[in-house]
């Protein structure tokens, strides 16, 4: 089975503070997603990588940076936290070629306050 | 910008089959038909997808009605595990980009 993880289920920061989240993937995935999920607007992209060293923007980058050193794991980073990325931030892989499925981690509750 | 139009809520006794429509009345000729489900405090777990032709797999089958236009999730024999949030979503196949969950149906599952 494919396992995503993400580095925490719940975590409270500070406005200003600097947030990273850690997801990894251990079934040597090519593309990594992050997302935030809102009620009432679904999934958003923020960032994707198709790669190591890759990224690319989402829908909604603003905010918002990534890492991607190695290939099982992709950092999200809040330069700055403010109020309004309180969310719950999702992780997700697939395999690059002809991939209809992505496989999602457990989600990271972040509140900022 | 939903695309995708779901009952808010329906209940379905164990053992018995689940049922769940879909209405994507503009959907595209190269918009799949995906759906996810969401258990309460977890990321979103693929179920299945189709293009034009019912599908199955382990978990479940997808029924997709001629001119595509709405189509229905089956779980031929419910269980309490299945109790969760299921989206019905369109989109064209690997545009990770574009994941309009809309509001889904909230499947009980009851004993």
């Amino acid at each position: 089975d494919v396992k995503v993880t993400q580095s925490s289920r719940y975590l409270v920061k500070r406005t200003g503070e600097k947030v990273f989240l850690e997801c990894v993937q251990d079934m040597d995935h090519e593309n990594m997603f992050w997302y935030r999920q809102d009620p009432g607007l679904g999934l958003r992209l923020i960032y994707f990588s198709y790669d190591v060293k890759m990224k690319e923007k989402g829908d909604i980058p603003e905010g918002y940076s990534v890492s991607r050193e190695k290939k099982e794991r992709f950092s999200l980073i809040l330069e700055s936290a403010s109020t309004n990325q309180t969310s719950m931030y999702l992780c997700a892989s697939t395999t690059r070629a002809g991939s209809y499925e992505q496989y999602f981690g457990p989600g990271t509750r972040l509140t900022v306050t | 910008d939903a695309k995708t139009t779901q009952p808010p809520s329906m209940d379905c006794a164990e053992g018995r089959a689940a049922n769940l429509p879909c209405n994507h009345s503009t959907i595209s000729g190269n918009e799949y038909v995906y759906w996810y489900r969401q258990i309460h405090s977890q990321g979103p777990q693929y179920i299945i997808h189709g293009l034009k032709n019912n599908e199955t797999n382990e978990m479940a089958s997808l029924i997709i009605t001629e001119d595509r236009k709405s189509s229905t999730l089956i779980l031929p024999h419910a269980t309490l595990r299945d109790t969760a949030v299921y989206y019905c979503i369109v989109r064209p196949h690997r545009n990770f980009n574009k994941f309009y969950f809309g509001s889904g149906t909230k499947l009980n599952v009851k004993p």
